[in-house]
């Protein structure tokens, strides 16, 4: 059986509907922000970026919120399809990358 | 340019024995970063280096982890002597003047 670890948040939409994966971050000075995808067996793959003097980014169906008041970023999936099945992380940039634990996101045919 | 390339892919060692996990970043950048990914822990970050020079080492878990990186081109990670619980998929990654760092695939670790 799978052994102990991180209890990864889980994220079930319908095929079609759109996802929204939150994320809090814990450096008020942080000033670059990443989203990453991982799908099984494969690295991280960088999907959007924003930094800390724009609130939103919009890129190919995903988008990219971030409020520094409260310290949270959210990226937004529009049109959720089944190759968007993985585990996403948001990430503090600068010179070193720190990574949240992830959300595992599961599309529903 | 072929991305982040790590080798190997898949390593099986005894408990004892040295462990030497290789990375070629993408051409032009100046950072590189070694993680380490389980179930228990998630993506830690290991050690960085900024234009081949170690800047922060904090998170190597003990001394018998250690990292270099002789020229732009190259790094390695070394593990002596391994442990089972030093089993784990370990990423390289690389980018340029701290935006978006580009991952390799990643070398899965067992050690029996």
């Amino acid at each position: 059986g799978e052994s102990v670890g991180l209890h990864l948040p889980t994220l079930s939409v319908q095929e079609g509907d759109n996802s929204i994966i939150n994320c809090a971050y814990s450096n008020s000075a942080s000033d670059y922000f990443i989203w990453y995808k991982q799908e099984s067996g494969k690295g991280p793959q960088f999907i959007i970026d924003i930094r800390s003097n724009m609130d939103k980014r919009q890129g190919q169906r995903v988008t990219v919120l971030l409020n520094k008041t409260v310290k949270h970023l959210s990226l937004q999936i529009a049109a959720t399809q089944p190759g968007d099945s993985a585990v996403y992380f948001c990430a503090e940039g600068g010179q070193n990358f720190v990574f949240g634990p992830g959300t595992r996101l599961s599309v529903l045919p | 340019d072929a991305g982040v390339i790590q080798s190997p892919r898949h390593e099986v060692t005894e408990m004892g024995q040295e462990v030497t996990l290789r990375c070629k970043p993408i051409s032009g950048h100046d950072y590189l970063f070694w993680y380490r990914q389980t179930m228990m822990r998630g993506l830690e970050l290991l050690i960085y280096f900024n234009n081949n020079v170690p800047i922060d080492d904090s998170g190597m878990p003990e001394d018998r982890f250690s990292a270099k990186m002789p020229n732009a081109s190259f790094s390695t990670l070394k593990i002596q002597p391994s442990e089972p619980r030093d089993s784990a998929v370990y990423f390289c990654a690389s980018s340029f003047a701290e935006s978006e760092a580009f991952f390799g695939q990643g070398t899965r670790l067992t050690v029996v």
